[in-house]
């Protein structure tokens, strides 16, 4: 069974930019979670998407946007990127996004931005 | 708002020594508390989790049990190995949030032959 698939692995921008991330989960999930992972702050919850609508949403600015569509697979995307958006994001997928499933995480993509 | 505080690293053990990685949480309601880790170059994985209070969950031989009375989920190995060099994060899932983890800060952990 395949795990979660994050593309790009590695992205660079320049300030002003923006980005889109992709992920599509192991199949049969449904609920896809994203994290952004940085030195100073660790792992932050930024939103997770369920059956194409956005369930939980974490503390990021409104440049933070996501989506999913009906076969599950997730993008997310960042607006007028700043220099502390440089990262480390991971998605994570689960069946039901119940709160005691296993969340399944991918390799992640490291966005620097110069 | 929830969270979690876990013991700050990096911990440097010797082979076969005894570990425990301490982790206390804030949070209302019923969460599920979890264990990951993310070995050097390589993907978050679960490691063990709980999702009620005195559940305990192992793997690899890795304890930890959910003690609601002193909201901690303590991460312990009796023997560590030099393949336990790791980075270690605890986590917890509100109950009526589910899909959203809040994780601690990390424990490296470097094992030493």
């Amino acid at each position: 069974k395949a795990g979660v698939t994050q593309t790009p692995r590695y992205l660079i921008k320049t300030r002003g930019q923006q980005v889109t991330l992709s992920c599509s989960p192991i199949s049969g999930h449904r609920s896809v979670s994203w994290y952004q992972q940085t030195p100073g702050q660790g792992l932050q919850f930024l939103f997770e998407y369920f059956s194409e609508t956005q369930r939980n949403k974490g503390n990021f600015p409104g440049r933070f946007s996501g989506r999913q569509f009906s076969n599950s697979r997730s993008e997310m995307n960042v607006s007028t990127l700043e220099l502390g958006d440089s990262a480390l994001y991971l998605c994570a997928s689960s069946r039901r996004g119940g709160a005691e499933e296993t969340q399944y995480f991918g390799p992640g993509t490291r966005l620097l931005v110069l | 708002g929830d969270s979690v505080t876990q013991m700050e690293g990096p911990v440097t053990l010797s082979e076969e020594a005894f570990l425990t990685i301490n982790c206390t949480y804030t949070a209302t309601g019923y969460p599920s508390l979890f264990w990951y880790v993310q070995y050097p170059g390589e993907g978050l994985q679960l490691l063990l989790k709980a999702t009620k209070a005195d559940d305990k969950g192992s793997n690899k031989g890795f304890e930890a049990t959910y003690r609601k009375e002193t909201t901690s989920f303590h991460l312990e190995k009796g023997s560590v190995q030099v393949s336990d060099s790791a980075v270690y994060f605890c986590a917890l899932s509100p109950y009526n949030q589910g899909g959203k983890l809040i994780f601690g800060q990390g424990t490296e952990l470097s094992v030493k032959p």
